[in-house]
């Protein structure tokens, strides 16, 4: 079965800041998706990547996908409290089914 | 547009009732998704519907966990007997399947059994 780790697992940064998280799959990605949860409530779709090399960029967020399609990255730019959360990677499986990270931890310092 | 619908959004039950948890996928949407969530487990798929029919159910933990899709509109994730060990968020997302869609997630419903 397919794995994904995530890096780091909790992340405090000053606001203003820029910081990044990884995603690191045991398999090939044919669909490698960023969600945000707040707590309490349930997840947010962020960006979905699918090919080698892609990258989308939504507001303060860029979400890559390496040429081989088994690493991904999350950038945040002049981070701010807003953007606090747990960032979760979730990878597409053949019956369309998701496997998710750990997720990581983000808390921005006003 | 309403997201997905969960109900209740919290349940407080005792150990050896019978809970029952409540779905309404997007309008349109025709694969439905069931996932438990913990500190320790972090968020695990239970069951995959698709047109109303389960596909997947191997994230099942056990017998006392039961889901139906009686219709397009509607699913239910229930439990019997339950156990303090099946305190959880438990989440239900729904997708428009086609090539790789995006499943949307429901705000869940946090499961305490005492």
């Amino acid at each position: 079965s397919q794995e994904l780790e995530q890096s780091p697992q909790s992340l405090i940064v000053q606001e203003g800041k820029n910081l990044t998280i990884n995603c690191t799959s045991s398999k090939t990605l044919y669909g490698l998706y960023w969600y945000k949860q707040k707590y309490g409530e349930g997840l947010i779709f962020l960006m979905m990547l699918q090919k080698g090399g892609e990258e989308k960029s939504h507001e303060k967020i860029t979400a890559k996908l390496d040429e081989k399609k088994q690493q991904s990255s999350l950038h945040i730019t002049a981070s701010q409290p807003s953007h606090a959360g747990i960032y979760l990677c979730g990878a597409g499986g053949l019956l369309r089914q998701l496997t998710f990270g750990s997720g990581t931890q983000l808390t921005v310092l006003p | 547009d309403a997201g997905v619908i969960q109900s209740p959004r919290h349940e407080v039950t005792e150990m050896g009732q019978e809970v029952t948890l409540r779905c309404k996928p997007i309008s349109g949407h025709n694969s439905l998704f069931w996932y438990r969530q913990t500190m320790m487990r972090g968020l695990e798929l239970l069951i995959y519907f698709n047109n109303n029919v389960p596909i997947d159910d191997s994230g099942m933990p056990e017998d006392r966990f039961s889901a139906k899709m009686p219709n397009a509109s509607f699913s239910t994730l229930k439990i019997q007997p339950s156990e303090p060990r099946d305190s959880a968020v438990y989440f239900c997302a729904s997708r428009l399947s086609g090539s790789i869609d995006t499943q949307y997630f429901g705000p869940g419903t946090r499961l305490t059994v005492l």
